[in-house]
Order: C-alpha cells, then sequence, then structure tokens
C-alpha cells in the first residue's frame, strides 16, 4: 500500500526559512515522479514542484521560482522541498503527491495527508 | 501557462441529479486532464486521468471527456458522498495548473 507522510510545517517568519519532507512507502521509490502541491486557507489547489523519478529533471511554479528548492534522498525514500525568503502568501497546507509517471507528470494518484505552513511575524 | 478555466465555480444540486462540470484550457493540451475530488479537511483524490479514463476504485457513475481544449467531467447519477469539490487539472507541460474549483452543494 502505498503511504506518504509530510513533516516539517509549521509557523515561520516571513523572510525565513522551512526544510519540508515527504517520507515515501509501498511503491517502487525511483520509479515515479513526485509533487508539491499546496492549498491556501479557503482557497483552490496550487502545484508547486515536481521532481522525475531519477532525479534529473526538476520543475517549479512561478511563485516560488528561485526560492523553493525540491530534491529527493534514494536511500531514505524522501522527498524534500527547502523553502527560502518564505512570505505571507506561502501560508497553506502542503501535499507530498505520488505521480503515476516517471519522467513526466500524468496525475497524482496518491497522496499525503499534508503538513501546514504558516508565516506570519 | 496554460489557464484552466472551470466552470461552474458552484452548482447545487439533489441525489440523482445529473452534475456536468467543464474546463476550458487557453491551449491545446490534447488529453492531458486529470480530475481530482476534494472533501473538507482532506486530501484530493484523482478520479479520471487522460481526460477520459477512470482510476481504480472510482465509481462508475463519473466520467470525463473532451480533448485539445474543452474538457467535461460528468456525475451521472449524484449521491450523498460526491458533494465536495472538483478540480481539473493539466499536466500537458509545466508550469502544472488546476481550475479554480466546483463546488457541488447540497439543493
Amino acid at each position: 500500500e502505498v503511504h506518504l507522510l509530510e513533516s516539517g510545517g509549521g509557523l515561520v517568519r516571513p523572510g525565513g526559512s522551512l526544510r519540508l519532507s515527504c517520507a515515501a512507502s509501498g511503491f517502487t521509490f525511483s520509479n515515479y515522479a513526485m509533487n508539491w502541491v499546496r492549498q491556501a486557507p479557503g482557497k483552490g489547489l496550487e502545484w508547486v514542484s515536481f521532481i522525475s523519478g531519477a532525479g534529473d529533471s526538476t520543475h517549479y511554479a512561478d511563485s516560488v521560482k528561485g526560492r523553493f528548492t525540491i530534491s529527493r534522498d534514494y536511500t531514505k525514500g524522501t522527498v524534500d522541498l527547502q523553502m527560502n525568503s518564505l512570505r505571507a502568501d506561502d501560508t497553506a497546507v502542503y501535499y507530498c503527491a505520488k505521480d503515476g509517471c516517471k519522467t513526466s507528470s500524468c496525475y497524482n494518484n496518491h497522496w499525503g495527508q499534508g503538513t501546514p505552513v504558516t508565516v506570519s511575524s | 501557462d496554460i489557464q484552466m478555466t472551470q466552470s461552474p465555480s458552484s452548482v447545487s444540486a439533489s441525489v440523482g441529479d445529473r452534475v456536468t462540470i467543464t474546463c476550458q484550457a487557453s491551449q491545446a493540451i490534447s488529453s492531458w486532464v486529470t480530475w481530482y475530488q476534494q472533501k473538507p479537511g482532506k486530501a484530493p483524490k484523482a478520479l479520471i486521468y487522460g481526460a477520459s479514463n477512470l482510476l481504480d476504485d472510482v465509481p462508475s457513475r463519473f466520467s470525463g471527456g473532451g480533448s485539445a481544449t474543452h474538457f467535461t467531467l460528468t456525475i451521472s447519477s449524484l449521491q450523498p458522498e460526491d458533494f465536495a469539490t472538483y478540480y481539473c487539472q493539466q499536466t500537458n507541460s509545466f508550469p502544472l495548473t488546476f481550475g479554480g474549483g466546483t463546488k457541488v452543494e447540497v439543493k
């Protein structure tokens, strides 16, 4: 059974940093791309970042490009999102999602429960 | 960037009703559309990928259609557990983008 568990969320001041982690299990980790998707309070879904199964391709939403970095650790089976220069509009629940494909994005068929990030002074 | 315009933003319906949600892409995206269902406080759940392919464990009352720029999600006979918010997403090109969502409410 596929299981995704996010951690690392919390309260951070504007301009600060936070590192989210997603522990994945129940599937061959290197065979699937992974995504981070966020949802601001009372708002819709916003795709944040993508990393391919091999880790050789990454993509970012314009709103986070240059501030966020996605990476994956094959020994630990984790996908991380390093978030720097955080702003109030980064406040959201952040979801880790497993893609149905390896080299590009097809669909997210498994999701974690989400970890909340609040950026406030 | 590809914009996904979803309509309506909300719909009031009764159990047994047929409900159709549409998503318009700002440029042709072949069939690279996924539909998600989200209930309050829960993570989204993928229902349909590739515009018309039902994922495992998704009831057959859900169906998807369309190609290029116009896509639909239809619930043939609304059930109590179907009251939720639905989103389309394009995976044709990065940055991936979601529609604004459609809330299906009790009439």
